[in-house]
């Protein structure tokens, strides 16, 4: 595809499940990126991967949240034991050695 | 630690009037400087960048910020604001010795009176 995807755009689930997100960045981009939109905390940072090395996961909140890359391209952000503080918008990025990210549409996570 | 300021939670223009959204930041290296415009329920769109070089740069739809290290600023301007301008507008500071990873300011909502 011509951008990032992510999937599903839209997500509500209840309190205490698992959630899974998933990104398709752009292909042969090597570093892909997961961010969190929420009213109180704006734009945060999540988890960052390079290739094959070991993942930044600096921006995690909790060890509620994990994430993965299979084959150095589809990524899947998982929440489990979801919480009403959880509720944001997840937007995926992806870049080149460039550095210029390009993001997706997000994905609008509600925890009710 | 690295943070961007935006400074204006809102502004509303006029449209054809110019525009100028202020953005500071503190950066413990040499700083890549970027501006992401938001459309209501959309992602994020690149404006234009700045990593090294000529320090006004132009981006796309009109844009263009100019980078003042001394004041650890990057504004961004357009001389004629559109209607269809209206958005949230981010600045963001990133770089290698940070894994490239963005630090965003608390955004800029932009309103155009017609």
């Amino acid at each position: 595809g011509a951008g990032v995807s992510q999937s599903p755009s839209n997500k509500v689930t209840e309190k205490g499940k698992d959630v899974e997100l998933r990104c398709d960045p752009i292909s042969g981009h090597t570093a892909l990126y997961w961010y969190r939109q929420s009213l109180g905390q704006g734009l945060e940072f999540l988890i960052y991967f390079q290739g094959n090395s070991a993942p930044d996961k600096s921006g995690l909140p909790s060890d509620r949240f994990s994430a993965e890359r299979t084959g150095g391209s589809v990524s899947t952000l998982t929440i489990q034991r979801t919480q009403q503080e959880d509720s944001a918008v997840y937007l995926c990025a992806s870049s080149s050695y460039s550095g210029e990210q390009f993001f997706g549409p997000g994905t609008r996570l509600t925890v009710l | 630690a690295q943070s961007v300021t935006q400074p204006d939670i809102h502004i509303t223009v006029s449209e054809g009037a110019s525009l100028e959204l202020r953005c500071n930041y503190s950066y413990g290296a040499t700083p890549y400087l970027f501006w992401y415009v938001q459309s209501p329920g959309q992602g994020l769109q690149l404006l234009l960048k700045y990593f090294s070089g000529d320090t006004l740069v132009q981006g796309i739809k009109g844009f263009e910020a100019e980078f003042k290290r001394s004041q650890s600023s990057f504004n961004l301007r357009k001389p004629s604001v559109h209607w269809s301008d209206a958005a949230e507008y981010f600045c963001a500071v990133g770089g290698v010795e940070y894994g490239n990873k963005l630090v965003f300011g608390a955004g800029t909502i932009l309103r155009v009176k017609s």
